[in-house]
């Protein structure tokens, strides 16, 4: 058990919808971080938030959509959904973002676009 | 820039060793190893950072050269729970303050009896 909690661990909707995958990190943990894993991309960083501010971005979709409220929760919004966006998300946690520290990653949150 | 990963998959008998590695066409400044089982989370092994150190932890060890911007996961005496699919993760060394680790393909590496 890593310490982070992703919910829900599966969602099923149809394209065209809007949906919301939270995360909650490991205690002490103050930088959050989004990866999708697909079949054929692989594991793709997403974004970076520390203390409630964007700290880096990656190969985010302008239809995706992430904060990180001042719980340290974060939450990843996901909008007019696609076929292609079928994956799993996950979630992952580090102490305070800097390069030399691991990242401890959720159970994720498979996915399904019908 | 996504660094690349050798060789994609490989199959031990249980006791053999195995290599893998990972390379970078930019300077690095830290080289991140993960294992990941079929249907669950990465989970963390160990970190390298730009100096060319070498880790352990149990019977996994890794280098990095910095020269040749590679590192190395070495795998001795396998064991079964070994399998999964190993990924090598790298932040570039941009000094722009903001740090993305980008994962390779990923290993996936068969332990069998």
């Amino acid at each position: 058990d890593s310490g982070v909690t992703q919910t829900p661990k599966h969602l099923i909707t149809a394209t065209g919808q809007r949906v919301t995958l939270r995360c909650s990190p490991r205690s002490g943990d103050l930088s959050v971080y989004w990866y999708q894993q697909s079949l054929d991309q692989g594991l793709q960083f997403l974004i970076q938030y520390y203390n409630g501010e964007e700290r880096a971005k990656g190969n985010i979709l302008e239809r995706f959509s992430a904060q990180q409220f001042p719980d340290l929760h974060s939450e990843l919004n996901l909008s007019s959904l696609e076929l292609g966006d079928s994956a799993l998300y996950f979630c992952a946690s580090s102490v305070s973002g800097q390069p030399n520290q691991p990242q401890h990653f959720g159970d994720g949150t498979r996915l399904s676009i019908l | 820039q996504q660094p690349v990963q050798s060789p994609q998959a490989v199959i031990l008998r249980e006791g053999e060793d195995a290599v893998i590695n990972c390379s970078s066409s930019k300077a690095l400044y830290s080289v991140h190893w993960y294992r990941q089982k079929h249907g669950e989370a990465p989970v963390f092994l160990m970190i390298l950072l730009k100096g060319g150190e070498q880790k352990g932890h149990e019977k996994i060890s890794a280098s990095f050269n910095e020269k040749k911007q590679q590192s190395s996961l070495y795998l001795t005496a396998s064991q079964l729970s070994y399998s999964g699919t190993y990924f090598c993760g790298t932040v570039v060394d941009s000094g722009a303050g903001s740090y993305q680790l980008t994962f390779g393909k990923g290993t996936k590496l068969s332990v069998i009896p």
